[in-house]
């Protein structure tokens, strides 16, 4: 099984630039959650859904847009990218509390 | 915001030894997770526990929630370098979304 499916897995860019992180999911999974993991800061919440057709904004939110349209689909776009969002972002989905967290690789970008 | 906060940050130690990780918040969560993360991957869940005062037990790792369910311990007896990495605990909270602690990285060097 694949389970959580983060493309890409690297990317640099350019300050302005914007690009889309994609995240599948094949478990069938109604939550599906953004987080960003820095040094020192753990992983903190961008965006996360509760179903196919919503989102809402998690404790970082600024600079982040998310849609999701498929259940098995959660995509993080950033439309202006800036230095500081220079992280590692990682994509997670869950049936529900309390079961865990699958999490995918992650994408480490860089915004130069 | 809720805040989890892990101690010690970072722990090296030698395999055999026994170690306790801590994670504390003033805010009372409906359910603990505790994760392992390696480099380059995301982390992967070792345990939920959901009641106060619950203890369970993974081969040598011992989880505890507190009876307050305010904090949370991870106790590994005879530590092999197998264990080194990121170990994160996680508060629940609504719409089952998580609270992530700060982390403890873990070295276990022969």
């Amino acid at each position: 099984n694949a389970g959580v499916t983060q493309t890409p897995k690297f990317r640099v860019l350019k300050t302005g630039q914007s690009m889309t992180l994609l995240c599948a999911q094949d478990m069938n999974h109604e939550y599906m959650y953004w987080y960003r993991q820095d040094p020192g800061m753990g992983l903190r919440l961008i965006h996360y859904s509760v179903g196919e057709g919503t989102t809402a904004k998690g404790e970082v939110p600024d600079g982040y847009n998310v849609s999701r349209l498929k259940k098995q689909n959660f995509l993080l776009g950033l439309e202006s990218a800036a230095p500081s969002q220079t992280s590692v972002y990682f994509c997670a989905s869950t049936q529900g509390a309390p079961t865990g967290y699958t999490f995918g690789s992650g994408t480490r970008l860089t915004v130069v | 915001t809720q805040l989890l906060e892990q101690s010690p940050q970072f722990l090296s130690i030698q395999e055999g030894e026994n170690l306790t990780v801590y994670c504390n918040s003033s805010s009372v969560f409906s359910s603990l997770q505790w994760y392992r993360q390696e480099p380059g991957e995301g982390p992967v869940l070792l345990v939920t526990v959901v009641t106060g005062g619950e203890v369970k037990k993974l081969k040598r790792l011992t989880f505890q929630f507190g009876d307050a369910r305010k904090d949370s311990s991870l106790h590994i007896t005879a530590a092999q370098p197998g264990d080194t990495g990121l170990y994160l605990c996680a508060g629940g909270g609504t719409a089952s979304k998580l609270t992530f602690g700060t982390g403890t990285r873990l070295q276990v060097t022969l």
